[in-house]
């Protein structure tokens, strides 16, 4: 079964600070990864998706893949309160579907 | 750009009631599209999807069924919902055979009472 693990938090950073946030997946064939974004009460947001192995960067994003070890972390870097939301990573193994972790809650403190 | 609807936006069902939730795509052809409900707090959970005009795929065996009439159309619906059928319920479309990035619609909450 292709599992993907992810800590639920709540994670608290200052603003302005870097989150870290980590998922770990069960499967060596995992193709595809992408992070989204989910604020409370509303639907998931693409971030940033990777493919390849390293650091990939998108403005205040970055998302690092490391397949030999079964991880994808996105930092968050100059933490802003608008990025207080819960955090969504997901893989894709291969076939038409996308299987997602239970998200983690971040929250900013001003 | 492609856009993708949901409706209704919220809706209140007494337990028993039937269900029928829409979502439509614009904007591209072919799309796969997904089916998930989000319970509050927690993940979310693959109902259904379809790589194609009547080609349904279940993920979890529940009371619930999807249709996909026409090509950018994809229905959820019950016959008689239960309590444990509360929750948002998302669609959502990817192209590129599914592998690809997944866009969500905006959800429909769904209470039931």
């Amino acid at each position: 079964q292709k599992e993907v693990e992810q800590n639920s938090g709540p994670l608290s950073v200052p603003e302005g600070a870097i989150a870290s946030l980590n998922c770990t997946y069960s499967d060596r064939g995992s193709q595809s990864f992408f992070w989204y974004r989910q604020y409370s009460g509303k639907s998931p947001e693409l971030i940033m998706f990777i493919y390849s192995n390293g650091d990939k960067e998108d403005g205040r994003f970055t998302a690092q893949l490391n397949k030999a070890s079964q991880y994808v972390s996105l930092l968050i870097r100059d933490s802003q309160p608008s990025d207080s939301a819960t955090y969504l990573c997901a893989f894709n193994f291969g076939n038409e579907k996308l299987t997602f972790g239970t998200g983690t809650r971040l929250t900013i403190i001003p | 750009s492609q856009t993708i609807h949901q409706w209704p936006a919220t809706l209140v069902q007494p337990v028993g009631s039937p269900l029928s939730l829409e979502c439509t795509v614009e904007g591209t052809s072919n799309p796969n599209l997904y089916w998930y409900r989000q319970a509050a707090g927690r993940g979310l959970q693959l109902l259904f999807y379809s790589v194609g005009i009547g080609q349904i795929s279940s993920e979890v065996p529940q009371n619930l069924s999807a249709s996909r009439p026409q090509d950018r159309q994809f229905i959820l619906s019950s016959k008689k919902l239960l309590l444990s059928d509360s929750g948002f319920y998302l669609c959502a479309w990817s192209s590129l055979g599914g592998r690809e990035t997944q866009y969500f619609g905006p959800g429909t909450r769904l209470l039931v009472l």
